[in-house]
């Protein structure tokens, strides 16, 4: 079974471009996260869908982050524009169910993730 | 807010000797807890997830406690091999947000 699949792995780009950041939860999974992971500050949570609905973006950082989920297969981080304080490594992340629902075992899978520079 | 430290930051031992890894978090009401691996430039890749109403969870030469009341889990890892190098990051589950340790760094030494 392929697992969460996120493209592209590196993006190097210049400042005030856009960015965008692409993933594919993993087949079946209804909960979708995008993490940021940086060196000072860890990992964030940025936005979390639940059924294709975002349910909780507080981690966004500023109106310049946006995320969408158009299907239950296809996730995106947008970035518009870019600042080179963005430089960091974009995770998406995906797992069944919804907290306090039976069969939510809560295991979160990772993909790859998207290492992106900004110049 | 959910603060999670892990201890020590760092870790080198040789090749045999066994691993322990601890994770205390300040907010008990948690759903579950999670063991991540993350190897550089890679992934997390999810090594236990030990369920609120469980004591421990064990994988191969992997064993992890909770102790929900304390506020502490602790990964034991046995018999460490080279392949163990990696960062090991634990995660609490309130609802549906993990919130996550800085990870301990852990090398062994062949």
């Amino acid at each position: 079974d392929a697992g969460v699949i996120q493209s592209p792995r590196h993006e190097v780009t210049e400042m005030g471009q856009e960015v965008t950041l692409r993933c594919k939860p993993i087949s079946g999974h209804n909960s979708l996260f995008w993490y940021r992971q940086t060196m000072m500050r860890g990992l964030e949570l940025l936005i979390y869908f639940n059924n294709n609905v975002p349910i909780d973006d507080s981690g966004m950082p500023e109106d310049r982050f946006s995320a969408k989920m158009p299907n239950a297969s296809f996730s995106t981080l947008k970035i518009q524009p870019s600042e080179p304080r963005d430089s960091a490594v974009y995770f998406c992340a995906s797992k069944f169910g919804q907290a306090g629902r039976h069969g939510d075992t809560g295991e979160l899978f990772f993909g790859e993730g998207s290492r992106l520079t900004v110049l | 807010k959910q603060e999670v430290t892990q201890i020590p930051a760092a870790l080198s031992v040789p090749e045999g000797e066994n691993l322990v890894l601890n994770c205390s978090f300040t907010d008990s009401a948690i759903y579950n807890l999670q063991w991540f691996r993350q190897d550089p430039g890679k992934g997390l890749t999810s090594l236990l997830l030990i369920q609120s109403s469980q004591r421990e969870q064990t994988s191969g030469r992997l064993n992890a406690s909770l102790d929900k009341s304390s506020g502490r889990s602790t990964l034991y890892i046995a018999a460490s091999q080279p392949g163990d190098s990696a960062t090991y990051l634990c995660a609490p589950i309130s609802d549906y947000k993990l919130s996550f340790g800085a990870g301990t760094t852990v090398t062994v030494r062949a």
